[in-house]
């Protein structure tokens, strides 16, 4: 979507190496979420973000939400073949609006041993 | 618990027919959407049902889509006259309310020849 850019569009890293993926919009983000897809597979929810500023971390991943609320970061410390998979931001961009996502076109990550 | 699921998983068909896609739910989650994930992109909006009735349909392509949710729980997207630009990923998700973590089903891959 061109509401949503996700950058880059690809990426390959060495395994036990950082890396971080950017989701930024021209509009405010009432709600940004983090998903990754095994190609074949349906979205796997990873993190929620709502409010400006927020950052939030499970086991090796971190999402951060800017204050502007139209930039969002996904941060993946010491990358494991594991991680390897597609990861989509997806955003509500409408107020109450029923939470209907919109979706960047992802950033499909590959971690070599 | 059980999760989203959809069937079929694959449904390949002819141009010019009619099919129909299923989504399952979670128990309880009033609020159900559509998405649809063409190669190498991400989901794109079509659809929105808050119980019973489409909250949003702005995202159906043409009038060949149609979704129905008689009951408040099981869904089903029908696509008549199909085209080969049909061919996609058919990916539903459900939520307990129309904010916050959307749950996603394993998709329903259609192929149009």
């Amino acid at each position: 979507s061109q509401e949503l850019e996700q950058s880059p569009q690809s990426l390959i890293v060495q395994e036990g190496k950082n890396l971080t993926i950017n989701c930024t919009s021209s509009k405010t983000l009432y709600g940004l979420y983090w998903y990754k897809q095994k190609y074949g597979e349906g979205l796997i929810f990873l993190m929620m973000l709502q409010k400006g500023g927020e950052e939030k971390s499970h086991e090796k991943i971190t999402a951060k939400l800017d204050e502007k609320k139209q930039q969002s970061s996904l941060h993946i410390t010491a990358s494991q073949p594991s991680h390897a998979g597609t990861y989509l931001c997806g955003a509500d961009m409408e107020y109450n609006a029923g939470n209907m996502l919109t979706f960047g076109g992802g950033t499909r990550l590959m971690v070599k041993p | 618990g059980a999760g989203v699921s959809q069937t079929p998983s694959n449904k390949v068909t002819e141009k010019g027919k009619y099919v129909e896609l299923r989504c399952d739910p979670i128990s309880g989650h009033t609020a159900l959407y559509w998405y649809r994930q063409s190669l190498g992109q991400g989901p794109e909006f079509l659809i929105y049902f808050q119980g019973t009735g489409a909250a949003d349909d702005s995202g159906l392509p043409n009038d060949r889509f149609f979704a129905v949710r008689p009951e408040g729980s099981v869904s089903t997207l029908k696509i008549q006259r199909t085209e080969r630009g049909d061919s996609a990923v058919y990916l539903c998700a459900s939520s307990p309310t129309s904010l916050g973590e959307q749950f996603f089903g394993p998709g329903t891959r259609l192929t149009v020849l």
